[in-house]
C-alpha cells in the first residue's frame, strides 16, 4: 500500500491563483519530498523537508509539515501556466531504506 | 553533466522475449533505483541498490531482476516480458544520505505486445 497519498487528485486554477496540495502518510518518517513531473519527463526534486522541521521554502514553493497529524501541505503561489504538471509526495520511513512516492496530484494551470 | 541517462528510451517486445534497461549515473551516488510508472498513478519501486554490488528488493520486484556491478550503472532485467510488465520505468539515484534528493532519468516507455 501507498504510504503517501495526494490530495485533490486534479486540481485546475487560473493563472495568479494558488494551489494547494495534501500528502497523508502512515508511518512515521525520516524525511518528505516533493516532486514535479512534467508530461512525459522524469520527476524533479522541488523540496526535502525533514521530520524536525515545520517549514519551508523555495521561492514560489511552500511546504508543511504536521508529523502529528502525518500530513504535508505544498503551497505554490501566483501560479503560471507553466507550473501544469503532476506533483507527487515522496515518504522516506523510519528504518525502511527506501523512499514510497504517492499517486499525485494533477496541477492544471489555466492561463 | 548528464545526471541520470536511461537507455533505451523506447521499446516494444513480444511476450516471452528478453531484455535489459541500462540506467547510469554521473554523479558518484551510492544509492540507485528502479521505479515503474502505470498511467495515472505514481511510482511503485521495483528493485534498489545501496552500493556497488548490492541490491534489494521493493514493493513491485517479480518478474525483474537487477544488477549493480559498477557504483554508476544499474541495470533492470525482464527475463520473460509480458504484457503486464507495460510501463514507463524510471530509474533514480542518490547521494549517501537518505536526506538528499532523488535524480530521475527521463524514463523507458516500454510496451509488451
Amino acid at each position: 500500500s501507498q504510504q503517501g497519498e495526494e490530495d485533490p487528485q486534479a486540481l485546475s486554477i487560473q493563472e495568479g491563483e494558488n494551489a494547494t496540495m495534501n500528502c497523508s502518510y502512515k508511518t512515521s518518517i525520516n524525511n518528505l519530498q516533493w516532486y514535479r513531473q512534467n508530461s512525459g519527463r522524469g520527476l524533479v526534486h522541488l523540496i526535502l523537508i525533514r521530520s524536525n522541521e515545520r517549514e519551508k521554502h523555495s521561492g514560489r514553493l511552500r511546504v508543511t509539515l504536521d508529523t502529528s497529524k502525518k500530513s504535508s501541505s505544498l503551497l505554490i503561489t501566483a501560479s503560471r501556466a507553466a507550473d501544469t504538471a503532476s506533483y507527487f509526495c515522496a515518504t522516506d520511513a523510519t528504518n525502511a531504506g527506501k523512499s514510497t512516492f504517492g499517486d499525485g496530484t494533477t496541477l492544471t494551470v489555466k492561463p | 553533466n548528464a545526471g541520470v541517462t536511461q537507455t533505451p528510451k523506447f521499446r516494444v517486445l513480444k511476450t516471452g522475449q528478453s531484455m535489459t534497461l541500462l540506467c547510469a549515473q554521473d554523479m558518484n551516488h551510492e544509492y540507485m533505483y528502479w521505479y515503474r510508472q502505470d498511467p495515472g498513478m505514481g511510482l511503485r519501486l521495483i528493485h534498489y541498490s545501496v552500493g556497488e554490488g548490492t541490491t534489494a528488493k521493493g514493493e513491485v520486484p517479480d518478474g525483474y531482476n537487477v544488477s549493480r556491478l559498477k557504483k554508476q550503472n544499474f541495470l533492470l532485467g525482464l527475463e520473460s516480458a509480458a504484457p503486464s510488465q507495460t510501463s514507463v520505468y524510471f530509474c533514480a539515484s542518490q547521494g549517501g544520505d537518505r536526506n538528499q534528493p532523488q535524480h530521475f532519468g527521463d524514463g523507458t516507455r516500454l510496451s509488451i505486445l
